[in-house]
C-alpha cells in the first residue's frame, strides 16, 4: 500500500517570502512520480509541479521547486517570491508507474499575508 | 480555461430525487476519474473508467452509478442519495500508461448539497 503524508495542515508566509511545504511518502515500487497540485478556493485543482522518480535532478517551474529525496522518501515543495494568488490547499500525490491511480496526502493550507 | 468541464457546478437535491453530473474532455485521454471530496479533506477516488470501460470501482455503494457514453464524456447519475453524499465531485482526465508520468488534469467540480 502507498501512503503520502503531508504533516503541516497550515502554513503562511508573507508576500515576496520563500516558504517550504513538506511532503513524506511511502512505497515500495521502484518506479513512480509524485505530484504537487494546488486547490484555490475556486475549486479546481491544478498541477504545479511533477517529479519522475528515476530523475535525480529536482524539477523546477518558475517560483516552484521541489526537493526530491529518494532515500528519505521526500517530496518538499518550494515556492519563491509568495505572492496573493499562491494562498490555496497544496495537495502532495503520487502515482504509481503502471495504473494511474493517484494517492493523495492530506494536505497543506497556505495563507499568504500582504 | 478549465480543459476538463463538468455540469452543473452546483447541484441541490432531496434524498428521493434522481440526477446526474456530466464532465467533458476533448484532450484525447482514455482515462477518466470521479472522486469525492469534502471540505478540508483531499480528493477520494471512486471510479476509474479506462478505453470506456470501467476499471476501478473503490466499493462505491449503487446509489452512484458511472457511465461513458464515449471517450470524451462521464457521467455520474445519483440516486436516493444520503445526507452525508454531500460533497464537491471532480472529474478528471489523464492519457492512458505510457512510460512517463501522465497527470490527471481536474474539472472545477460540482457542488452538491443533499436536504
Amino acid at each position: 500500500a502507498q501512503t503520502v503524508t503531508q504533516s503541516q495542515p497550515e502554513m503562511s508566509v508573507q508576500e515576496a517570502e520563500t516558504v517550504t511545504l513538506s511532503c513524506t511518502y511511502d512505497t515500495s515500487e521502484s518506479d513512480y512520480y509524485l505530484f504537487w497540485y494546488k486547490q484555490p478556493p475556486s475549486r479546481q485543482m491544478i498541477l504545479v509541479i511533477r517529479q519522475e522518480a528515476y530523475k535525480q535532478q529536482n524539477a523546477t517551474e518558475n517560483r516552484f521547486s521541489v526537493n526530491f529525496q529518494k532515500a528519505a522518501k521526500s517530496f518538499s515543495l518550494k515556492i519563491s517570491d509568495s505572492q496573493l494568488g499562491d494562498a490555496a490547499m497544496y495537495f502532495c500525490a503520487l502515482k504509481r508507474d503502471a495504473g494511474n491511480m493517484l494517492t493523495f496526502g492530506g494536505g497543506t493550507r497556505l495563507m499568504v499575508k500582504p | 480555461d478549465t480543459e476538463v468541464t463538468q455540469t452543473p457546478k452546483h447541484l441541490v437535491m432531496g434524498m428521493t430525487n434522481k440526477k446526474s453530473l456530466k464532465c467533458e474532455q476533448h484532450m484525447g485521454h482514455r482515462a477518466m476519474y470521479w472522486y469525492k471530496q469534502k471540505a478540508k479533506k483531499p480528493p477520494e477516488l471512486m471510479f476509474v473508467y479506462s478505453y470506456e470501460k470501467l476499471s476501478i470501482n473503490e466499493s462505491v455503494p449503487s446509489r452512484f452509478s458511472p457511465e461513458c457514453p464515449n471517450s470524451s464524456l462521464l457521467n455520474l447519475h445519483l440516486h436516493a442519495l444520503q445526507p452525508e453524499d454531500s460533497a464537491l465531485y471532480l472529474c478528471a482526465s489523464s492519457q492512458v500508461g505510457g512510460m512517463w508520468s501522465q497527470p490527471q488534469h481536474f474539472g472545477d467540480g460540482t457542488r452538491l448539497s443533499i436536504l
